[in-house]
């Protein structure tokens, strides 16, 4: 398997524009996770994924940020509007479903810049 | 909550001696710890992972780690750093049967110095 696999790895956009980030996990892995990492706050997670069904968005920021995961093999992240502070590295990462006890593997991340 | 403490944002090491990197949790429930690591640029890689049995867990590039129930400490050691250890390193914790999401900490960089 080619590993988590993220997609633009670089995005410079306008204030205001709208944003997609898109993620394809690990084949056979039934978590997704959505990470975003600054100097400020470290690596926060935004939200999560089981078997496709959100579990977790209580680390979204605000009403502007959005995840989805249609199927098994597929995420994406948009925001919008998007703002000069949502300027990050997002993660992406999946991990298996058989217990809590196997690590997640993270994409080569995405990084925004919002100018 | 469960949550994740890395006290040192930075750790300077000469090479060729002893690391430690330091990490302690808070959970309800039984943790699930783990180590990464992040080179610039990259995705962060995993390093090593206790569950539980032996409280002293190996890992990748001659890292180890124990885990200290008493303390819910979980800090990163190795014998003789290399320079190539020089990179920023989290600590993570997941517990099982609850939201089984992964919490961080906010990461140590670690520098050896030659």
């Amino acid at each position: 398997d080619a590993g988590v696999i993220q997609s633009p790895r670089h995005e410079v956009t306008e204030m205001g524009q709208e944003v997609t980030l898109r993620c394809k996990p690990i084949s056979g892995h039934d978590y997704l996770f959505w990470y975003r990492q600054t100097m400020m706050r470290g690596l926060e997670l935004l939200i999560y994924f089981n078997n496709n069904v959100p579990i977790d968005d209580s680390g979204m920021p605000e009403d502007r940020f959005s995840a989805k995961m249609p199927n098994a093999s597929f995420s994406t992240l948009k925001i919008q509007p998007s703002e000069p502070r949502d300027s990050a590295v997002y993660f992406c990462a999946s991990s298996e479903g058989s217990g809590a006890a196997t690590e997640a593997f993270f994409g080569q991340g995405t990084r925004l810049t919002v100018v | 909550a469960q949550s994740v403490a890395q006290p040192e944002d930075q750790v300077n090491v000469a090479e060729g001696n002893p690391l430690t990197v330091k990490c302690t949790y808070s959970v309800s429930g039984n943790p699930y710890l783990f180590w990464y690591v992040q080179y610039p640029n990259r995705g962060l890689q995993f390093l090593l992972k206790y569950i539980t049995g032996d409280n002293l867990v190996k890992g990748s590039y001659g890292f180890e780690a124990e885990f200290n129930k008493s303390q819910t400490s979980f800090h990163l050691k190795k014998p003789s750093a290399l320079v190539s250890d020089s990179a920023l390193y989290f600590c993570a914790v997941r517990v099982y049967n609850r939201d089984d999401k992964i919490i961080f900490g906010k990461g140590t960089r670690l520098h050896i110095l030659p």
